[in-house]
């Protein structure tokens, strides 16, 4: 069981907008940065969002993260069949000194 | 480009051990911090140790402590996972993968290599 967590699942159509949060601590999402990556079927993962709502070069600005305390969340608007994939947040633990990954959240765009 | 290959998974019997490599091209190796992730065959993402840009840094997750050792080699642009006493429950894709430059993310990943402890 992930110390970070997010929904199993989540679905929407395409065109519609979806969010997937990500639920921390104080020693983990309270006081450091949080990532996001999309992992497509049989790929590596991939980088999305960094320090919470930065996006790397190249990924659309459909893709955005915000923070709020203890919690964090990834917004994909305008969803896209392609989008189909798994999303996991990610951050560092100061009190346990380890990084971390939310259990991941399956979207399905119907 | 960034190319990250890992190397030196296979079938394993549990309490023995392997060497993970992990090949870096395409950035100057020794600038950065180096990660490396787990993945169990139909689950998650799963952190498993870091290493500073120096090699004299390292934190590792509390399932792996004291069993795995990670290392590196910035005169060969490798990072390296030493697994000692492996379990059934080590069985999965491990990623090598390169820290953002400001740390707290991780912005360049392999394909990965499949450990499978099995008896």
């Amino acid at each position: 069981q992930s110390v970070l967590t997010q929904p199993p699942s989540v679905s929407a159509a395409p065109g519609q907008k979806v969010t997937i949060s990500c639920s921390g601590s104080s020693s983990n999402i309270g006081i450091n940065y949080v990532s996001w990556y999309q992992q497509l079927p049989g790929t590596a993962p991939k980088l999305l969002i960094y320090e919470n709502n930065l996006r790397p070069s190249g990924i659309p600005d459909r893709f955005s993260g915000s923070k709020s305390g203890t919690s964090a969340a990834l917004v994909i608007t305008g969803l896209q069949t392609g989008d189909e994939a798994d999303y996991y947040c990610g951050t560092w633990d100061s009190s346990l000194s380890v990084g971390m990954f939310g259990g991941g959240t399956k979207l399905t765009v119907l | 480009q960034v190319q990250l290959v890992e190397s030196g998974g296979g079938l394993v019997k549990p309490g023995g051990s392997l060497r993970l490599s992990c090949a870096a091209s395409g950035f100057s190796f020794g600038d950065y911090y180096m990660t490396w992730v787990r993945q169990a065959p139909g689950k998650g993402l799963e952190w498993l140790s870091y290493i500073s840009s120096g090699g004299d840094n390292t934190h590792y997750a509390a399932s792996v402590k004291g069993r795995f050792t990670v290392s590196r080699d910035n005169a060969e642009n490798s990072l390296y996972l030493q697994m000692n006493s492996l379990r059934v429950e080590d069985t999965a894709l491990y990623y090598c993968a390169r820290e953002c430059d400001i740390g707290d993310c991780v912005d360049q990943w392999g394909r990965g290599t499949l450990v499978t402890v099995s008896s």
